[in-house]
């Protein structure tokens, strides 16, 4: 079994529909959780960051951390065409010094 | 704030060639440095990260090597580059002592013919 698992897509949305992108995990002792965004030919930007369970929002973005799944969840409200980009999943576990452990990739397109 | 630099941005060279590629970190001192590889369909792989000068963690086996000599500079090497090095590679780095967020830079995108 993979440490991150993600549904790499394509996933296609009209402008406006609410987008839930996922990431399923392995391994209990990772404690953070990222979100990253990659447009196309440039390098990942760091979109949302949670520490253990809950939930976290940041304008149209929610991050949601379910430990006991060993899930998480973004969530796009009123996406745009602009959001159109690939979106990894990451995450680690508290020692410092190791390595983010990222998912492949979900590639979203909305669509005008 | 801090900036984060790489070049070039596309490469392409010879099988057998050598190959360095440099990163450089501005706005924060002694940070963690990482490099990368993104290849089609394979996710980022943690090639090597260095949480001080001279001090380089391989995580990955393989015919690259990598430098740290100087404080917000990190340099990724090949003596002789093999067709399966073709791929995009990004530096990043995190505050010290934390992993958690990492930032990356542009990417070197890298064509070994």
């Amino acid at each position: 079994q993979k440490e991150v698992e993600q549904d790499p897509g394509p996933l296609s949305v009209p402008e406006g529909a609410i987008v839930s992108l996922n990431c399923t995990y392995s391994n209990s002792a990772f404690q953070y959780f990222m979100w990253y965004r990659q447009y196309s030919r440039k390098g990942p930007e760091l979109l949302m960051y949670t520490y253990s369970s809950g939930n976290k929002e940041d304008g149209r973005f929610t991050a949601q951390v379910d430990k006991s799944s060993k899930y998480i969840s973004l969530f796009i409200r009123d996406s745009q065409p602009s959001d159109s980009a690939t979106y990894l999943c990451a995450m680690s576990t508290s020692k410092a010094g190791t390595a983010l452990i990222f998912g492949k990739g979900t590639t979203l397109s909305v669509s005008s | 704030s801090q900036t984060i630099h790489q070049w070039p941005a596309t490469l392409v060279q010879p099988v057998g060639s050598p190959l360095s590629l440099e990163c450089t970190v501005e706005g924060t001192s002694n940070p963690n440095l990482y490099w990368y590889r993104q290849a089609a369909g394979r996710g980022l792989q943690l090639l090597f990260y260095s949480v001080g000068i001279g001090q380089i963690s391989s995580e990955v086996p393989q015919n690259l090597s990598a430098s740290r000599p100087q404080d917000r500079q990190f340099i990724l090497s090949s003596k002789k580059l093999l067709l399966s090095d073709s791929g995009f590679y990004l530096c990043a780095w995190s505050v010290p002592t934390t992993v958690e967020t990492q930032y990356f830079g542009p990417g070197t995108r890298l064509l070994v013919l």
